[in-house]
């Protein structure tokens, strides 16, 4: 079975911090999928990464990265110099190659960056 | 990259109606759609896997004879929430996988919030 975790229910910073979103992630296959969502209150689900199992590089994106460590099964969430429009519910999802492709989601981490 | 609409994307009903729902893979063939459902501050469930040529496979707890899905095409998924009632109102969001190879790529549409008066 599946399982993802995010253990931080709700995440206030000031504008300008940096501020780590955790992801734990649970499974026994070996190839799997591994995504984050930004969704703002308007409900519409924003992709912001998709990374397979065999790639554990980590990404930068702007002011966005992540790491990938599949010693400890994270695949951390970093923003860098909070704005404002941050704010939001971010959610943590992983897939399986085998099967039919679904996403299994985290409960989410809602996000406030205060000005 | 490719787009998932669903519509609507509001609608508000009176309990004991039926509301359908539509989830179209604009740009691309999806012989699998997800339907997923969300409660206010909870996470996003799944509640059914659409397949086209044949029937919807529902998650544990799913009534499929109040959740019917019908995938018309290759392009096109539809939820009909039959006889409403309050404690269907949710967000309902739809997704489309695309493979190729190993990739997984997942688009989801912008999701309809349903509320059952």
């Amino acid at each position: 079975a599946q399982k993802v975790t995010q253990a931080q229910t709700e995440i206030s910073v000031v504008e300008k911090e940096d501020v780590t979103l955790d992801c734990v992630y649970e499974t026994r296959d070996t190839t799997y999928y591994l995504f984050w969502y930004k969704q703002p209150p308007s409900g519409e689900l924003v992709f912001l990464i998709r990374r397979n199992s065999f790639d554990e590089q980590n990404e930068i994106s702007g002011r966005y990265s992540w790491n990938f460590q599949k010693s400890t099964s994270s695949f951390n969430f970093t923003i860098t110099a909070s704005q404002v429009v941050d704010s939001a519910v971010y959610f943590c999802a992983l897939s399986v190659l085998k099967g039919a492709n679904n996403l299994f989601f985290g409960t989410g981490t809602r996000l406030t960056v205060i000005p | 990259g490719a787009v998932v609409s669903q519509h609507p994307s509001r609608v508000i009903c009176k309990s004991g109606t039926s509301v359908k729902i539509e989830c179209r893979s604009l740009d691309f063939q999806a012989t699998t759609m997800f339907w997923y459902r969300q409660f206010p501050k909870q996470s996003l469930m799944l509640m059914a896997t659409s397949n086209e040529g044949s029937k919807a496979t529902y998650e544990q707890g799913v009534e499929k004879d109040k959740f019917l899905i019908n995938h018309a095409s290759l392009t096109l998924s539809t939820l009909t929430v039959t006889s409403a009632h309050p404690e269907d109102s949710s967000f309902y969001i739809c997704s489309a996988p695309r493979l190729a190879g190993t990739s997984n790529e997942q688009f989801f549409g912008p999701g309809t919030r349903l509320t059952v008066l």
